[in-house]
């Protein structure tokens, strides 16, 4: 079956240092991946859209300065939150695409508190 | 812009009752159809989806027909169960270059046995 990891499941870190979170499509080929943020007040946040070879696109108010995705093969990706700040607080989702359907399968998330 | 709407935030049942969210999209383009159901702790899980006008998407005894119409694709079950306590996401996706899903606020179900 499809299969979605995020690693890792959580984690804590310094206001204004970064962490970086991984995400791995198993089962299946993701021709893209989205990351979203679920925060308690913004449900799904779409921070960006990453396709294989090609540009990754931002949504309004995320840049790549601030969360840059790297996407180097069809089950691999991973984000940097860079200069973490507490409004960057919440559950990171992976949303992996499935080549042969229109299933976006999501990893479990990885949940990120800034002290 | 391309949007989800779920009118309830929560909803509280007794098992066994029957189960309606509501779920109305508006989109640029014809859009594919989608329910997630999301457990504490977890991810969204895929529960079913509908990409046509009357197409009717079903998994685990819950259902939704496809409505262009009235651009809606309401969730319903006959008879909830406590394991179905969950938030539900109503979702559309769109080809617009790259595929891009949107989706709704989220509707929390808690079944009390």
């Amino acid at each position: 079956g499809a299969l979605v990891y995020q690693y890792p499941r959580r984690t804590i870190c310094k206001s204004g240092t970064s962490m970086r979170m991984e995400c791995q499509a198993v089962g299946f080929q993701a021709t893209s991946v989205a990351w979203y943020r679920q925060s308690p007040q913004k449900t799904f946040e779409l921070i960006a859209l990453s396709t294989v070879n090609s540009a990754i696109k931002y949504e309004q108010n995320f840049t790549q300065e601030k969360f840059p995705i790297s996407h180097p093969n069809l089950s691999f990706s991973s984000m940097t939150v860079l200069n973490a700040y507490l409004e960057d607080r919440g559950l990171y989702l992976c949303g992996a695409r499935d080549t042969s359907s229109y299933e976006q399968y999501f990893g479990p998330g990885t949940r990120l508190t800034v002290l | 812009g391309d949007s989800v709407t779920q009118t309830e935030g929560q909803v509280a049942l007794s098992e066994e009752d029957f189960l309606t969210i509501h779920c109305n999209y508006s989109a640029s383009g014809y859009p594919a159809l989608f329910w997630y159901v999301q457990y504490p702790g977890e991810g969204p899980q895929f529960l079913f989806r509908a990409s046509r006008d009357k197409e009717k998407g079903s998994s685990r005894g819950f259902e939704a027909t496809y409505d262009k119409g009235t651009t809606s694709f309401h969730l319903r079950k006959a008879s909830v169960q406590e394991s179905d306590s969950a938030v539900y996401y109503c979702a559309l996706g769109l080809n617009t270059g790259n595929y891009k899903y949107v989706f709704g606020a989220g509707t929390r179900l808690k079944v009390i046995a």
